[in-house]
């Protein structure tokens, strides 16, 4: 079974300042890992994506993140904020399943506040 | 491409009305999905369509039916709905493989009074 915890419901940053959103997993194989980004009564955009290639994965607005698989993390990350930055971020981990098709897990979310 | 389409946006029901939310893909992918985001528990699975003409239950399927018409159309059918189910619901679609994360629809809006 495959489960994603992300450790802080909330963070707040300054504008121009780097952003860090946590995320840790567990999967009983090699998982695919993704964070989705949802703006204020928007639907859910993918930001980037982990598949077994390189471990510091670049995705769209400045975000990277890295996994490692000895921590069993995949931290987001941002050298520094913007104001549109304000969002509801997801760590999603996908475990391949025959009968389920590509099953995804999502995390309970962490909303990122930027401050001018 | 429109990509994952879902109507209505909105809706407000009473306890015990019947309603079927819509969904279509235009991407030709055989995996399709219906999730509920309610404030701190990120999106929970209702129901899955590996492929047309299969449907299984997702984690929190109680209260809900699906139908995969085809392979474009999942629909979501609430027969009596409660306050409980008050939520954003979200469908998506994917295509087979491990590495490919989802299309998400816009959401609809539903409230239960």
């Amino acid at each position: 079974a495959q489960s994603v915890t992300q450790l802080d419901s909330h963070v707040s940053v300054s504008e121009g300042t780097p952003v860090l959103l946590r995320c840790n997993y567990s999967s009983s194989y090699s998982p695919s890992l993704f964070w989705y980004v949802q703006h204020p009564n928007k639907g859910l955009q993918l930001l980037l994506k982990y598949t077994s290639a390189a471990t510091l994965v670049k995705g769209i607005n400045g975000f990277e993140a890295e996994f490692k698989k000895s921590e069993t993390s995949f931290h987001l990350t941002k050298p520094s904020a913007h104001m549109s930055d304000a969002a509801e971020y997801f760590c999603v981990v996908s475990e391949i399943n025959r009968a389920a098709g590509n099953k995804l897990t999502f995390g309970g979310g962490t909303r990122v506040l930027v401050k001018p | 491409n429109a990509g994952v389409t879902q109507t209505p946006k909105f809706q407000v029901l009473k306890t015990g009305q019947s309603m079927t939310l819509q969904c279509a893909q235009d991407m030709n992918h055989n995996s399709m999905y219906w999730y509920r985001q309610d404030p701190g528990m990120g999106l929970r699975l209702i129901y899955y369509s590996a492929s047309e003409g299969t449907t299984d239950k997702g984690e929190v399927p109680n209260g809900y039916n699906v139908s995969r018409l085809n392979k474009r159309e999942f629909s979501l059918r609430l027969e009596s709905a409660a306050p409980s189910q008050t939520s954003v619901y979200f469908c998506a679609s994917s295509r087979d493989g491990l590495s490919y994360g989802y299309t998400f629809g816009s959401g609809t809006r539903l409230t239960v009074v």
